[in-house]
């Protein structure tokens, strides 16, 4: 297990279309959280998972927006008819309950919409 | 409301000098701050937690200090190589909700040989 893996690495899509993203976090990890970062600034938080349950979802995150992970595993982040303000990185970061190890960051998904 | 602030500008030096960058916040009242190094194109990387009780933490060539009566943590790169340029990014943990780390804009390093 060599750390968060993300996929795809990027994604160009056409407005108004569906994508889904990936994330694999390490296996140990019992919190996930997604992030999503524009040029210039720092990660902003979209919603955070412990185990299997979604504990906490962002104001940013519209109804266009849809986070699972099922069976506590993999979580998948989901945006529906994609807006060009969607363009972003999306990063995802899992961590053990114990926060002295801080987050795991993967690589992340680089989304752009035209 | 509550900010996290870091220089925006970019700061330039000389290899082999120290680097120190700030992050001021207001509206917290963190248990700890973290510290994390993000290359163009990659997710940030944990280097430092420091807790509300610790003045100050140090790894290797990095030392980081946190005041809570000035809201400010300082970040320190001794002996700053080329290797070392990247953005830092401060965070902390949120006062609402779940814990959740919330991220400064980041500082931009640049170490010149």
């Amino acid at each position: 297990d060599t750390g968060v893996s993300q996929d795809p690495r990027h994604k160009i899509t056409k407005r108004g279309q569906n994508v889904t993203f990936r994330c694999d976090p390490i296996s140990e990890h019992n919190r996930l959280y997604w992030y999503r970062q524009t040029l210039g600034q720092g990660p902003e938080f979209l919603t955070y998972f412990q185990n299997e349950a979604q504990l906490e979802k962002s104001r940013l995150l519209s109804d266009r927006f849809s986070a699972e992970r099922p069976k506590g595993s993999f979580s998948t982040l989901e945006i529906q008819r994609t807006e060009q303000g969607d363009s972003a990185m999306y990063l995802c970061a899992s961590s053990s309950l114990g926060q002295d190890y801080g987050y795991t960051f993967g690589s992340g998904t680089r989304l752009t919409v035209v | 409301s509550q900010k996290i602030e870091q220089n925006s500008e970019a700061l330039n030096i000389q290899e082999g000098k120290t680097a120190t960058l700030t992050c001021n916040y207001t509206n917290y009242s963190p248990a700890y701050l973290q510290w994390y190094r993000q290359d163009p194109g990659r997710g940030p990387v944990f280097l430092l937690l420091i807790r509300e009780n610790e003045k100050e933490k140090r790894k290797e060539r990095l030392k980081v200090t946190f005041d809570t009566t000035l809201k400010q943590s300082l970040f320190h790169i001794t002996a700053s190589q080329p290797a070392d340029s990247a953005t830092y990014l401060c965070a902390l943990v949120s006062n609402t909700g779940f814990q959740k780390l919330v991220f400064g804009t980041g500082t931009r390093l640049l170490v010149s040989p």
